[in-house]
């Protein structure tokens, strides 16, 4: 099984602020990783898939980089709306996830 | 646009089966190289995919739960269901059908808005 490991667990930023996150997958996953967006309450909600490509409606402030074992999703400018938990997902073998990064309000 | 839509028991007594039915809406189960997952979130921590299957009938497992699981669809009703045996407490979870598959890559693009599942006597 691959196995994807976020960091950090936590992020605490203000509006406005620019953000990394990041996901580091066991073993290469070439560009097969996706990112999640889950708000409290909703079902995930797919934001990037092949490492870099926004999904339908995504905005622009949004955007995925990586390949192998490394990747990052940076938010450029936080919205209100931004704040949730981010998951990332490797479907190169099977499906596996991360544990998540919750971007909380400084 | 598509719409998927979890239905099934909110509580299971242990050792019992769980039976879940996802009903996708706004689209043919049977149209396009799409399959059809589960995927289930225990409370307050991640994501873990169950199982998946194609119109046809193929099907593939989560290794570490293929003992206790069956996917099946029923494409005259545009619906496939998830059943998992002797439940406990550990399957707890909010339980999500999704969509994988398409030209783009086998990642997970629509979501219903799931069901939760409590294992309890």
């Amino acid at each position: 099984e691959i196995v994807m490991t976020q960091s950090p667990a936590t992020l605490s930023v203000s509006p406005g602020e620019r953000v990394t996150l990041s996901c580091r997958a066991s073993q290469s996953i070439r560009g097969r990783l996706a990112w999640y967006q889950q708000i409290p309450g909703q079902p995930p909600r797919l934001l990037i898939y092949g490492a870099s490509t926004r999904a339908t409606g995504i905005p622009a402030r949004f955007s995925g980089s990586g390949s192998g074992t490394e990747f990052t999703l940076t938010i450029s400018s936080l919205q209100s709306e931004d704040f949730a938990v981010y998951y990332c997902h490797q479907y190169s073998n099977w499906y596996t996830f991360g544990q998540g990064t919750k971007l909380e309000i400084k | 646009q598509l719409q998927l839509q979890e239905s099934g028991p909110g509580l299971v007594k242990p050792s019992q089966t769980l039976s879940l039915t996802c009903t996708v809406s706004g689209g043919s189960i049977s149209r396009g190289n799409y399959y059809w997952g589960w995927i289930r979130q225990p409370p307050g921590t991640g994501l873990e995919w169950i199982g998946s299957i194609f119109y046809t009938g193929s099907t593939y497992y989560n290794p570490s739960l293929k003992s206790r699981v069956t996917v099946s669809v029923d494409t005259s009703k545009d619906q496939f269901s998830l059943k998992v045996t002797s439940m406990t407490a550990a399957d707890t979870a909010l339980y999500y059908c999704a969509r994988h598959g398409g030209d783009y890559g086998d990642f997970f693009d629509s979501w219903g808005q799931g069901t939760l599942v409590s294992v309890s006597s």
